[in-house]
């Protein structure tokens, strides 16, 4: 199981940013994911997470209205889409695959860093 | 939202020892836990999960208990490579939420 995300870096208060997590090593239309983030030096907080089949949606509510979280399994790819981003949105990013579709997250990717300030 | 709140903060024992850590839920959870390593720099790692069984891979030096309110993990004569934070995590109800993290450090 291999997952890498992509799509991190610097943006402004305001903007908008789109991660990506490339999935590899499993059938991927056949797992939920998820995204966990970690701002700097702090615990972990869950953010989203996506059904198998990409039919249901679930949001922390610290990000609702803001994220969304998308999969293409044409590509094998998990998407999370960040608009009206704010400086407490500062944290790495990380991409997750449930374990037997139980929500735990049973593998991680390395992280993708994203920084909101001006 | 359930709430876990683990204690202590910080453990300090040396290699060798017994580390036993809690997670209290704020409300029943039945036994929809799960135990997370991390250390510095990487992505967290999952330990334990539904309470008490073992993800694969992992030694069996790591023990899960508990159910309903109270959860412990306890790892048994301490590897150097234990010395982590570790987080509980429930999946019980959305949110899905994370406790704050006990770091275990050496003494």
């Amino acid at each position: 199981v291999q997952l890498v995300e992509s799509g991190g870096g610097l943006v402004q208060p305001g903007g908008s940013l789109r991660l990506s997590c490339v999935a590899s090593g499993f059938t991927f239309h056949t797992y939920a994911m998820g995204w966990v983030r970690q701002p700097p030096g702090t615990g972990l907080e869950w953010v989203s997470a996506i059904s198998a089949s990409g039919d249901n949606t679930f949001y922390a509510e610290s990000v609702k209205g803001r994220f969304t979280i998308s999969r293409d399994s044409s590509k094998n790819t998990l998407y999370l889409q960040m608009t009206s981003l704010t400086v407490a949105d500062t944290a790495v990013y990380y991409c997750a695959r449930t374990l037997d579709n139980m929500y735990y997250f049973g593998h991680w990717g390395q992280g993708a860093l994203v920084t909101v300030s001006s | 939202e359930i709430v876990l709140t683990q204690s202590p903060a910080t453990l300090s024992l040396s290699p060798g020892e017994r580390a036993t850590l809690s997670c209290r839920a704020s409300q029943t959870i039945f036994s929809y836990l799960a135990w997370y390593q991390q250390l510095p720099g990487r992505a967290p790692r999952l330990l334990i999960y539904d309470a008490s069984n073992r993800a694969t891979g992992i030694p069996a030096r790591f023990s899960g208990s508990g159910s309903g309110t109270d959860f412990t993990l306890t790892i048994s004569d301490l590897e150097p490579e234990d010395f982590a934070v570790y987080y509980c995590q429930q999946r019980l109800s959305w949110p899905i939420t994370f406790g704050q993290g006990t770091r275990l450090e050496i003494k």
